[in-house]
């Protein structure tokens, strides 16, 4: 089983500020990566998928690097409504594996 | 629009049953896979359970396999998981998700989830 690793656990960003979460996968999983957003008492939503492709109406903001086992979601400019946990997850090798989240707060 | 409806969670006792339902609508459900996905109380995501789209395949995660069954019924546009023998390690909010079309394994629609609390 390929283990996702999220770091930091928890970030704080002041609004406007840009946010940049990790995600390290314990072999490679190409680019087979995607990234989910989580609101409190929210089922995950798609934000990126094939480690740099944003899902339909997901905003430009939004962008994903990476390839193999380092990848990187950056918020260019944090909006209130960013506010939340946000989750990796490999989909290149059964079974599929999420990391354990990073929760991004308001500083 | 695509919509998934979860619903069936409840609190139940250690050794019980349950069987959770995901109502789809929006989008022409025989073309697609799901999944069931959970959360324990202030944990993170773990993947359950897929069934292809013509529901001959089937793969479950280690934790749960032997009892959980995934069946979904194409008439109804709905997916189902029964759940045997809980323990309270089996406590946590259960997601549907519907695998994206570009990729096995990637889940683009999801439930709103459905409360399973096993305790005595």
């Amino acid at each position: 089983e390929i283990v996702m690793t999220q770091s930091p656990a928890t970030l704080s960003v002041s609004p406007g500020e840009r946010a940049t979460l990790s995600c390290r996968a314990s072999q490679s999983v190409s680019s087979d990566l995607a990234w989910y957003q989580q609101k409190p008492g929210q089922a995950p939503r798609l934000l990126i998928y094939g480690a740099s492709t944003r899902a339909t109406g997901i905003p430009a903001r939004f962008s994903g690097s990476g390839s193999g086992t380092e990848f990187t979601l950056t918020i260019s400019s944090l909006q209130s409504e960013d506010y939340a946990v946000y989750y990796c997850q490999q989909y290149n090798n059964w079974p599929w594996t999420f990391g354990q989240g990073t929760k991004v707060e308001i500083k | 629009q695509v919509q998934l409806v979860d619903s069936g969670g409840g609190v139940v006792q250690p050794g019980r049953s349950l069987r959770l339902s995901c109502a789809a609508s929006g989008f022409t459900f025989s073309r697609y896979a799901f999944h069931w996905v959970r959360q324990a109380p202030g944990k993170g995501l773990e993947w359950v359970v897929v069934i292809s789209y013509d529901g001959k395949n089937k793969f479950y995660a280690d934790s749960v396999k032997g009892r959980f069954t995934i069946s979904r019924d194409s008439s109804k546009n709905t997916l189902y998981l029964q759940m045997l023998s809980l323990t309270p390690e089996d406590t946590a909010v259960y997601y549907c998700a519907r695998e994206a079309s570009v990729a096995g394994g990637l889940l683009d629609y999801w439930g709103q989830g459905t409360q399973v609390t096993v305790a005595s």
